[in-house]
């Protein structure tokens, strides 16, 4: 079935770098994508990677996907307090019920960055 | 500016009651998406809609209601048949092809409470 997972909490100082972590279950996965949540807000995407890739780096993003172990990792480089938020996640599943852009979502991951 | 606005921001249901929450879009997008989000939980997909006057029952549609008469609209009416009601709610779009990035969009989200 499909399963997205993250872990639910990672504490880091300002200035530091951050990394989260994602693992997935369906080989299927066309796009995989982040998106951050601040509170009472909806999310925001901040970066995806195309399966057949294995990095992808947007300014202080970096992408890396491990399609074998099916691990995704997010790492925020220089994090500031403004990237406290929930990150998530997400698998999208080719031809789900004819729906060619389900996502997937992981349980999402709380980053506190500590002044 | 094109984006996705979703209203009221906060939402009071009282028992036996049905309401209605409003997901409207500007950005072109075929596709439309409700989401239930719970604390410490990830999205789960409630209806989907890939064209107008047509939609899908997504993982958990039990309880809820859609329709989609115009591509920019696709409204979610919470039943009294939905027993827990209580959640973020959030409204998603995207372009609709096969193949191909599709992020979706969202929108800043209805909070939901039982009075």
């Amino acid at each position: 079935g499909e399963d997205v997972e993250q872990s639910l909490f990672l504490s880091v100082r300002e200035g530091d770098s951050s990394v989260i972590n994602c693992t997935y279950t369906d080989s299927s996965s066309t796009y995989l994508y982040w998106y951050k949540q601040e509170p009472g807000a909806g999310l925001q995407l901040l970066t995806y990677i195309f399966s057949n890739m294995d990095m992808k780096q947007d300014q202080r993003l970096t992408v890396l996907l491990n399609k074998k172990d099916k691990h995704l990792s997010l790492r925020i480089a220089d994090t500031q307090t403004g990237d406290s938020a929930i990150y998530f996640c997400a698998e999208s599943i080719m031809n789900y019920g004819g729906a060619t852009n389900k996502l997937i979502f992981g349980t999402g991951t709380l980053l506190a960055v500590q002044p | 500016d094109g984006g996705i606005t979703q209203s009221p921001k906060y939402l009071f249901r009282k028992e036996g009651q049905n309401v209605t929450l409003s997901c409207e879009q500007n950005l072109n997008h075929d596709a439309m998406y409700w989401y239930r989000q719970d604390p410490g939980q990830g999205l789960r997909l409630i209806y989907y809609s890939q064209i107008v006057n047509d939609f899908q029952k997504g993982d958990i549609a039990e309880g809820y209601s859609v329709s989609r008469e115009k591509k920019e609209s696709f409204p979610l009416t919470v039943t009294s048949a939905q027993k827990n009601p209580t959640a973020f709610y959030l409204c998603a779009s995207s372009i609709a092809t096969t193949g191909g990035r599709k992020p979706q969009h969202f929108g800043d989200g209805t909070r939901l409470s039982i009075l």
